[in-house]
Formats: structure tokens, C-alpha cells, sequence
């Protein structure tokens, strides 16, 4: 089974810190994204990477970085949190070359920002 | 622009059967899936459609009508763990994924 493993489940931090959300995945997955999960709104695609050290912007991508070092681990960044980043974040993997090509996802990091 | 329609609620009875409904409109289409997410965890896979008609995987079923932008799960023998929010996701012709925000379902005893 894949395992996509989010770092943090809860964080609590100020306006202003630097937030690094780590997602690590054990199935070799060339494909790896960040979401976030608000209330009454579809999961939105923050960055995505489909290599190692590669990454493209995805809908809602200001205000965040990532970084992709390694295949197994993708990092979203906040480089200052804002509260309106107060959100459920959600790291999700994808093999290349599937036919129907879901996402597997981790438990989420729910993310407060005062 | 693009957009995918979910009820947000639905009530059903345990035993009972429910229908959850997804209209899209969205750039191309390449395929659409449907998750479950039980509170506080992470989504999983339920099913793909990518041609018309019905998928069927146990209690659950997926229906697709390309042309009316229209998808379905069907929850059959409906059991209390099946409480949960249904996500709905439609791959563009970009690829990408466009998601609903979710069905919110509710089984009563």
C-alpha cells in the first residue's frame, strides 16, 4: 500500500512565522501535490512537482514555495503565514503511466494561524 | 470558468440506498473520479469513469453521461461507516483536477 506520510497533523503559529509542512510518500511516485481544504470549497492545488527539483505553479500558488529534493519528499512553505493560510493541507502522490492515475493522499496538516 | 456541482448535504437511513449527484462544466474532459473522506482523514479512491455508463464496485456504483456533464454514486445497503463527505474531481483536458466541494452524507439508524 502507499503511505504518504504529512509531518505535522496540527500546527498552531503566528502571523508572520516561516511554516514548513513536510510530506514524505514510500512508493517511488514520480508525481506529488499540495492542497488545501477549506470549508464549502474544492480542494485547491497549491504547487505540484513531477520530478525532483521540479515544480509548477498550481491555482493558488502566492504566499507559498516547495521544495522537491529528493523523490520522496515534497516541502510546502510559508515563507510569512498569514491568517487567511489558516487551512487543512493535504499532500497527495500519483504514479506515472496509470490508466486511471487517482491521487493517494496523507492524513492532512491542519494548519492555525493567529 | 470551470465548476463542479455537489449537493453539500444528505440525509439516508442505514440499509437504504442514495444517490449522490455531480454535474461539471470544465475545459475537456479526461476522466472523473469520486473519493470518499471520512471526518478528520485523508480522501480515498472510489472510482474512475472515463466513458458513459455504470461502474460497479461492490455497494458502490459510478455512473457518467459525457454529453449531459452528469455523474452519479450510487451507496447501496447503506452502513453507519459509511458516513462520510463524497468528493467529486474531473480531469481537463489540461490534465488537471477540478474538484467539487463535497457531499456531506449523513446515515441515520
Amino acid at each position: 500500500d502507499v503511505k504518504v506520510t504529512q509531518s505535522s497533523r496540527y500546527l498552531v503559529k503566528r502571523t508572520g512565522e516561516k511554516v514548513f509542512l513536510e510530506c514524505v510518500q514510500d512508493m517511488d511516485h514520480e508525481n506529488m501535490f499540495w492542497y488545501r481544504q477549506d470549508p464549502g470549497l474544492g480542494l485547491r492545488l497549491i504547487y505540484f512537482s513531477y520530478d525532483v527539483k521540479m515544480k509548477e505553479k498550481g491555482d493558488i500558488p502566492e504566499g507559498y514555495s516547495v521544495s522537491r529534493e529528493k523523490k520522496e519528499r515534497f516541502s510546502l512553505i510559508l515563507e510569512s503565514a498569514s491568517t487567511n493560510q489558516t487551512s487543512m493541507y493535504l499532500c497527495a502522490t500519483k504514479g506515472g503511466g496509470e490508466v486511471t492515475g487517482e491521487l493517494f493522499f496523507g492524513e492532512g496538516s491542519r494548519l492555525t494561524v493567529l | 470558468g470551470q465548476n463542479i456541482d455537489q449537493p453539500t448535504e444528505m440525509t439516508a437511513t442505514e440499509g437504504a440506498i442514495v444517490q449522490i449527484n455531480c454535474t461539471y462544466q470544465t475545459s475537456g474532459f479526461n476522466g472523473l473520479f469520486w473519493y470518499q473522506q471520512h471526518a478528520g482523514e485523508a480522501p480515498t479512491f472510489l472510482s474512475y469513469n472515463v466513458l458513459d455508463g455504470l461502474e460497479e464496485k461492490g455497494r458502490f456504483s459510478s455512473f457518467l453521461s459525457r454529453s449531459k456533464g452528469y455523474s452519479y454514486l450510487l451507496l447501496k445497503e447503506l452502513q453507519m461507516k459509511d458516513s462520510a463527505s463524497y468528493l467529486c474531481a474531473v480531469r481537463d483536458s489540461n490534465y488537471q483536477l477540478i474538484w467539487g466541494a463535497g457531499t456531506k452524507l449523513i446515515i441515520k439508524p
